[in-house]
């Protein structure tokens, strides 16, 4: 069965280190990726997404992912983090065929200590 | 442009009630989904239209769950007999069409089954 994986529920940085958020999936063919993020009390905003080409993409707010088909991984990182970076992130895959039913990991919730 | 716009933000329900929650997707946007968020959970699949047809409906908790989409447009996401066990937010999404496309998010209804 397809699903995805984020092994940390929650991860706690101080302001300025870097990041990186753990994703894995499981699905017959390379889905396309995409990693959103959920601010208290807001609806989800796309980070970034992987469909095809150069395994590694930029996103918006400095954020860039690694799409690794060997460990079937699409790792979320930041160099440097900033205290308004403290949300809940999501990963999804989407299939390349047939239903297009996108699935989310379960999330990983970033504090930022100041 | 205006974004999805879903509501009420709030419901509070008793338990066997009937309830609608309606979901306004981006102007022109073809396709339309609906997610469940739980506490805790990650974005639960529920149902995706294309126009006003849903290919998949599979991911309906059970048969008191259903949802239509009219016009192409508004839809609304219909629980009958509420149970407290559908208490969470609902998340309404549109993209312009499916297969890789990044999917627009509203801010959710909160629904409180007492």
């Amino acid at each position: 069965a397809q699903s995805v994986t984020q092994p940390d529920i929650h991860i706690t940085v101080s302001e300025g280190a870097s990041l990186e958020l753990r994703c894995n999936y499981s699905y017959g063919a390379t889905p396309y990726l995409f990693w959103y993020v959920q601010s208290p009390g807001q609806g989800l905003q796309l980070l970034l997404k992987y469909f095809s080409g150069d395994t590694l993409v930029q996103g918006i707010k400095g954020f860039e992912a690694e799409f690794k088909r060997s460990q079937s991984s699409f790792n979320l990182r930041k160099p440097s983090v900033h205290w308004s970076d403290a949300a809940e992130y999501f990963c999804a895959v989407a299939p390349t065929s047939g239903t297009y039913k996108y699935i989310f990991g379960t999330g990983t919730r970033l504090k930022v200590l100041a | 442009g205006a974004g999805v716009s879903q509501s009420p933000s709030n419901k509070v329900t008793e338990k066997g009630k009937d309830v609608e929650l309606r979901c306004d997707p981006i102007s022109g946007h073809t396709a339309l989904y609906w997610y469940r968020q739980s506490l805790g959970q990650g974005l639960e699949f529920l149902i995706y239209f294309q126009g006003n047809s849903a290919p998949d409906k599979s991911g309906l908790p059970s048969d008191r769950f259903s949802a239509e989409r009219t016009g192409g447009s508004v839809s609304t996401l219909t629980i009958q007999r509420t149970q407290q066990e559908d208490s969470a937010v609902y998340l309404c999404a549109s993209s312009p069409g499916l297969q890789a496309y990044e999917q627009y998010f509203g801010p959710g209804t909160r629904l409180t089954v007492t």
